[in-house]
């Protein structure tokens, strides 16, 4: 077990364009979650997965962004038509269970210029 | 909704000395708090869980509390080294498996 892997690590982008993250959680992990994190602050919830149903989708993420994590393994986020303030990190978490606490995986620092 | 707040924002400290760092909640209905470190540019490391039926937890030089009634957690780092510098988070997690994080203590220790 390798532990939570995320790819790319890093990503710049020209603003306008689409962006895909993947996350691969802890084999036997159902719980899967997506935060973001800008500078100096602490991570945002923006999504979380039980298996491959998505159950709670934050307010911050707004139309423009999109989560799947099909047969409840891997799971990837979207962004569309980037724009500057999209730049930050990306973090994926996952767990064995609710309330069992959370592995993160190195995060993909997306830069849109 | 839940609110976590870490003070101080920084803390700069000599090598050897004990410190504590400081997590205040909002929803006492907390059903674990979680600490972890982050080195800049990283991802988070989780150092302790506290469920919300204990009180402690203990790993190594770390000790974290929990107190529901008061709404506070606190991060007890014994003999600090020059290797513990870096952003310690904290998070209060609900039933449903979401957190809420505060924004951190960037912590300093000088040799």
């Amino acid at each position: 077990d390798t532990g939570v892997s995320q790819d790319p690590r890093h990503k710049i982008t020209k603003r306008g364009q689409n962006v895909t993250f993947r996350c691969d959680p802890i084999s036997e992990h159902n719980r899967l979650y997506w935060y973001r994190q800008t500078l100096g602050q602490g991570p945002e919830f923006l999504t979380y997965f039980q298996n491959e149903a998505q159950l709670e989708k934050s307010r911050l993420l707004s139309d423009r962004f999109s989560a799947e994590r099909p047969k409840g393994s891997f799971s990837t986020l979207e962004i569309q038509r980037t724009e500057q303030g999209d730049s930050a990190m990306y973090l994926c978490a996952s767990s064995p269970v609710p309330g069992t606490g959370y592995t993160f995986g190195s995060g993909t620092r997306l830069t849109v210029v | 909704k839940q609110e976590v707040t870490q003070i101080p924002a920084a803390l700069s400290v000599p090598e050897g000395e004990n410190l504590v760092l400081n997590c205040s909640f909002t929803d006492s209905a907390i059903y674990n708090l979680q600490w972890f470190r982050q080195d800049p540019g990283k991802g988070l490391t989780s150092l302790l869980l506290i469920q919300s039926s204990q009180r402690e937890q203990t790993s190594g030089r770390l000790n974290a509390s929990l107190d529901k009634s008061s709404g506070r957690s606190t991060l007890y780092i014994a003999a600090s080294q020059p290797g513990d510098s870096a952003t310690y988070l904290c998070a209060g997690g609900a039933m449903a498996g979401k957190s809420t994080f505060g924004d951190g203590t960037t912590l300093t220790v000088k040799p």
